[in-house]
């Protein structure tokens, strides 16, 4: 059964440094998602990405983060200057479409601490 | 604007019976999806079920069923058959067409299930 897929499964940085998290979305999803969940509360959404732009960011998703789909597979997104807040894990999903009934099927996370 | 709310932090329930975790919901989208995702220990978000807002019939998945009711804005996952691997966080999900949300999840905070044996 196909899958998302994230790499690394978890990644240790320095305050200030910069940070890639990468994913592997379903081959014919159209949709792509990032959300964080800081330890011990609730997912929380950052950016839905459709047909190689942003179709919505919340207000996590400020300047600081980027996502990029570099070729046909892979679903970047970085932090350019890591704060000790952005410990958290991150959750990559995707989605065929965009309809109300779709299902986000997410990836195993990338646990993201920031020193 | 869409707020999900699951009022049990912890559940208890003993293997093999069933159990029902809460989910309400608001939102003011007439066309809208309800999720719930199992997250274990491990750290993966499961999809487990799904009820959308035109559905007449509440939604079943295996040992999973949803209690749709919509005029009380509910959705609460009903479990039967506990198994001591059903022990994980579980989360309510809702996704709305409009009100500037193009499709992402808002999530509840979740309700931590401990199957005991």
């Amino acid at each position: 059964e196909p899958e998302v897929t994230q790499t690394p499964s978890h990644q240790v940085t320095q305050m200030g440094q910069e940070v890639i998290l990468r994913c592997v979305p379903i081959s014919n999803h159209l949709y792509f998602y990032w959300y964080r969940q800081i330890l011990g509360q609730k997912v929380e959404f950052l950016v839905s990405f459709y047909n190689n732009e942003i179709s919505e960011k919340s207000e996590i998703f400020d300047d600081q983060f980027s996502v990029e789909r570099p070729d046909g597979s892979n679903f970047t997104l970085k932090i350019r200057s890591t704060k000790l807040e952005d410990s958290a894990m991150y959750f990559c999903a995707s989605s065929p479409r965009g309809l109300v009934s779709d299902t986000q099927y997410f990836g195993p996370g990338t646990r993201l601490t920031v020193l | 604007a869409q707020k999900i709310t699951q009022t049990q932090p912890g559940m208890f329930v003993q293997e093999k019976e069933a159990v029902t975790l809460d989910c309400t919901y608001d939102t003011s989208d007439q066309s809208y999806g309800l999720f719930w995702y199992k997250q274990p220990s491990s750290g993966e978000m499961i999809f487990l079920i799904y009820q959308g807002s035109y559905d007449e019939q509440n939604a079943t998945e295996g040992r999973y069923s949803l209690n749709f009711q919509k005029a009380r804005k509910s959705a609460n996952l009903v479990i039967s058959a506990s198994q001591l691997g059903d022990s994980a966080m579980y989360f309510c999900a809702m996704r709305g067409r409009y009100g500037g949300s193009q499709g992402n999840l808002i999530f509840g905070k979740g309700t931590k299930l401990s199957v005991k044996p």
